[in-house]
């Protein structure tokens, strides 16, 4: 079974501090993605990747930046956290060998910034 | 490009009744579709797989969508709602392209009435 760790469940940090959501899958996967999700805004897309060091912007990656060094790890970054990015955040990957595969996805992370 | 409407953001139903999700879809290609299903505080769990092998698709705990390519659906069903069916449902549809992201429709709540 493809597993999807995120590295915090719960994380409250201050405004303007430098966060980083940390997100590992151990299937080799070529493509990553970093959503949030907030009540009655669903799921919305920040970045994603589909090879190492590259990476896309999704549709709202203001105030976010994200790293991807090796294939299996890829971190999103908050540069200067705000009470507006306090969220649910998920971390998912997919192969890009198989055009069927579906997204699979880590238990995300409950940031709280104070 | 691609796009998913989940027609209901709400529905309740009473425990043991059937269950239908509506999800209409709009591609320019052959695309894979899936519904995820979330419950409080956890991640995205895959609930079934549409590939192009079968119209009418099996997924966990009792639930199957049909692929209606004529009327663009893909609607979930469940002849029996259960309380833990109590959750949100996600209808999404893959891209053209790995380079781009999968799309998400904006979620569908189920509650299960005792």
């Amino acid at each position: 079974d493809v597993k999807v760790t995120q590295s915090s469940r719960y994380l409250v940090k201050r405004t303007g501090e430098k966060v980083f959501l940390e997100c590992v899958q151990d299937m080799d996967h070529e493509n990553m993605f970093w959503y949030r999700q907030d009540p009655g805004l669903g799921l919305r897309l920040i970045y994603f990747s589909y090879d190492v060091k590259m990476k896309e912007k999704g549709d709202i990656p203001e105030g976010y930046s994200v790293s991807r060094e090796k294939k299996e790890r890829f971190s999103l970054i908050l540069e200067s956290a705000s009470t507006n990015q306090t969220s649910m955040y998920l971390c998912a990957s997919r192969t890009l060998d198989d055009y069927n595969s579906p997204l699979h996805f880590g238990n995300g992370t409950r940031l709280t910034v104070t | 490009a691609q796009s998913v409407t989940q027609l209901d953001s709400h529905v309740s139903v009473s425990e043991g009744t059937p269950v239908l999700l509506r999800c209409n879809y709009s591609s320019s290609y052959s695309p894979s579709l899936f519904w995820y299903v979330q419950h409080p505080n956890k991640g995205l769990q895959l609930l079934l797989k549409y590939t192009s092998a079968a119209t009418l698709v099996k997924g966990i705990n009792g639930f199957e969508a049909e692929f209606k390519k004529s009327e663009t659906s893909f609607h979930l069903t469940k002849p029996s709602a259960h309380m833990s069916d109590a959750a949100e449902y996600f209808c999404v549809v893959t891209p053209d392209t790995g380079r781009r992201a999968l799309t998400f429709g904006s979620g569908t709540r189920l509650q299960v009435q005792p």
